[in-house]
């Protein structure tokens, strides 16, 4: 079946450094959606692309959908303390989302 | 107005209990989601419905666990005779969209935390 997989799994960062997660499915994807939880919250949605070779930007946030559509990739600029918590990417399986395991931001004032 | 709701917050339960956990989607939203999210992983698949129906129920672990929908608002997951391998946070979700083909964002409750001891 379908598995989306991320790395890295964790990412310690100083306050200021960039960073960078990576999101792989083992199948072409109609789509992506990706989502921020913070500790002890719950996923919220960040964005969608949907286009082949798709880039979005959100401020200090760019997303970057695969010419293949089986990649993507969060790049956030300059991080924050505020960027902390784990970031999921999601691809649609028949009437379901697959979640990658995430990759866990830490900032480091 | 108000988002997904989940009720309760938190469940302590003993091993082989019965446990309803319950979802207030947002209203209007026709499609819900249930996930279960161990601790550092990603939210897993267990049930969806659009409308009253329960449309894909492929991701139940097993037949101790069993959701309905009966007015197409309210949802309601019941585990039986609970294990200490339940225990994780139970996720519901909604969207305006019936298909996640469509690309719709899904919103999500806060989650209810089930302990089985």
């Amino acid at each position: 079946g379908q598995q989306v997989m991320q790395i890295p799994q964790y990412q310690h960062v100083q306050e200021g450094e960039d960073f960078t997660t990576y999101c792989n499915s083992s199948t072409t994807l109609s789509n992506i959606q990706w989502y921020k939880q913070r500790p002890g919250g719950h996923p919220v949605f960040l964005i969608q692309l949907v286009k082949s070779g798709e880039v979005k930007k959100q401020k200090r946030l760019t997303f970057q959908f695969g010419e293949a559509k089986k990649n993507s990739s969060l790049h956030i600029t300059a991080t924050q303390t505020t960027d902390v918590g784990t970031y999921f990417c999601a691809g649609p399986r028949g009437n379901m989302l697959t979640f990658g395991g995430g990759t866990r931001l830490m900032v480091k004032p | 107005g108000a988002g997904v709701s989940q009720t309760p917050s938190n469940k302590v339960t003993e091993k082989g209990k019965y446990v309803e956990l319950r979802c207030d989607p947002i209203s209007g939203h026709t499609a819900l989601y249930w996930y279960r999210q161990s601790l550092g992983q990603g939210p897993e698949f267990l049930i969806y419905f659009q409308g009253t129906g329960a449309a894909d129920d492929s991701g139940l672990p097993n037949d101790r666990f069993f959701a309905v929908r009966p007015e197409g608002s309210v949802s309601t997951l019941k585990i039986q005779r609970t294990e200490r391998g339940d225990s994780a946070v139970y996720l519901c979700a909604s969207s305006s969209i019936a298909s996640v083909r469509g690309g719709d964002e899904q919103f999500f409750g806060p989650g209810t935390r089930l302990t089985v001891l």
